[in-house]
């Protein structure tokens, strides 16, 4: 177990709607990060959340956006969801503010079916 | 930049003989490595990891990786495989220059481990 909660695991909703993705990072770690792991693309950094704040970005759509609460927790909103956005949803948590070296623990994920 | 190649998409090995993933890196500054494994229905747990100390590093489950900058690949090997092994492994580089912690990863290697 890594610490690293994340809810719910499975999620299946229809094209154009909305979801939340839920993350607690371990506990004393500042930073949050999401990652999304398809088919096609492989496993892809989209953020990362350092202490409430926006630290990194990587190849995150417009219609994704996340945020990280004061209790460190953090969600991922994904909106206007269309088929391809189907994937596994990763989170992870570190140390301090990641520095490059430092291991991530990631949590078991969340599906994301898109019908 | 960074990139990472795995060059084996699958790879089998008989349970008992030895295992080689491997992994060649792309890295503006000098990078860290990391090797991830992802078990079926799992997250990703931390195999081991590389930070410019010994360029051999050891990690759980019998598991080692060489870091050679001259060759800029960072294989993975373990001298006897066994049936837990199975499972899809991933090579990571964080970019020390870079803003936050972004890691990259290869397209993984899935393994099959045959009795």
């Amino acid at each position: 177990d890594s610490g690293v909660t994340q809810t719910p695991k499975h999620l299946i909703t229809a094209t154009g709607q909305r979801v939340t993705l839920r993350c607690s990072p371990r506990s004393g770690d500042l930073s949050v990060y999401w990652y999304q792991q398809s088919l096609d693309q492989g496993l892809q950094f989209l953020i990362q959340y350092y202490n409430g704040e926006e630290r990194a970005k990587g190849n995150i759509l417009e219609r994704f956006s996340a945020q990280q609460f004061p209790d460190l927790h953090s969600e991922l909103n994904l909106s206007s969801l269309e088929l391809g956005d189907s994937a596994l949803y990763f989170c992870a948590s570190s140390v301090g503010t990641g520095a490059p070296n430092t291991e991530a623990f990631f949590g078991q994920g969340t599906r994301l079916t898109v019908v | 930049a960074q990139s990472v190649t795995q060059l084996d998409s699958h790879v089998s090995v008989s349970e008992g003989t030895p295992v080689l993933l491997r992994c060649n890196y792309s890295s503006s500054y000098s990078p860290s490595l990391f090797w991830y494994v992802q078990h079926p229905n799992k997250g990703l747990q931390l195999l081991l990891k590389y930070t410019s100390a010994a360029t051999l590093v050891k990690g759980i489950n019998g598991f080692e990786a060489e870091f050679k900058k001259s060759e800029t690949s960072f294989h993975l090997t373990k001298p006897s495989a066994h049936m837990s092994d199975a499972a899809e492994y991933f090579c990571v580089v964080s970019d020390r220059k870079a803003a936050g912690n972004k890691l990259t990863f290869g397209g993984g290697t899935r393994v099959l481990v045959k009795p």
